[in-house]
């Protein structure tokens, strides 16, 4: 079955606080485990990805933790800003094959507080 | 470089009425998706399209949803009729071809209330 499974729903964090969200996977297809940043009013936009040939990705203030034999993957957001309150969603899809769908969590609505 | 277009950003109908959305993609992304993303859920994918043609339409309820891309560009969501569960923002994005680590650009959505 084809689902991502995202945990906290909601997430309060003071400023300057780590931010940490996390995902499960099922299906051992998947390869390609992006996050997605949504703010209220718009749509999603890509923060950051990771395909399973590495443990960990970096990018400024967001990093992914991926744990393969677990099927799980976390977003880690430090120094977490007000500016960073927004709704998060984990997804997954299998990366080289085309036209395969991506499958969003639940997202995780994230407010930091100043 | 423009992002995606949608239009109307709002639209209220009552139920059993037909509703249609309309999404321009960013200029040549061959891949066009339309999502529904109801409150509190994260979006699914409704239908896919490289060019013209249909990649993915399995999650579409087809009895009174339809999509199409005429000409590979502009593509246009309706709903006949709508009932109260479609309530929903339904989302548009593009990406340059249709494989699976492709980043997809989202529009603003549009947001659906059916009474």
């Amino acid at each position: 079955q084809q689902q991502v499974k995202q945990s906290p729903q909601s997430l309060i964090v003071q400023k300057g606080g780590i931010s940490i969200i996390n995902c499960a996977y099922e299906n051992t297809a998947f390869d390609y485990f992006p996050w997605y940043q949504q703010f209220p009013g718009k749509g999603p936009a890509l923060l950051i990805a990771i395909r399973p040939d590495v443990s960990e990705k970096k990018e400024g203030r967001f990093t992914i933790s991926f744990n393969k034999s677990a099927k799980q993957f976390s977003l880690h957001i430090m120094d977490s800003q007000p500016g960073d309150s927004a709704t998060y969603f984990c997804a997954a899809s299998i990366g080289e094959t085309s036209g395969s769908r991506l499958t969003f969590g639940e997202g995780t609505q994230l407010t930091v507080n100043p | 470089e423009a992002g995606v277009a949608q239009s109307p950003r709002y639209k209220i109908i009552e139920k059993r009425q037909s509703v249609a959305f309309w999404c321009n993609p960013i200029s040549g992304h061959a891949t066009l998706y339309w999502y529904q993303q109801i409150l509190g859920q994260g979006p699914k994918l409704l239908i896919q399209f490289q060019n013209n043609g249909v990649v993915d339409d399995s999650q579409l309820p087809k009895d009174r949803f339809s999509a199409e891309r005429l000409k590979g560009v502009d593509s246009t969501l309706k709903i006949q009729p709508a009932k109260l569960e479609d309530s929903a923002v339904y989302l548009c994005a593009s990406s340059r071809t249709s494989g699976g680590s492709e980043t997809q650009y989202f529009g603003p959505g549009t947001r659906l209330l059916v009474l």
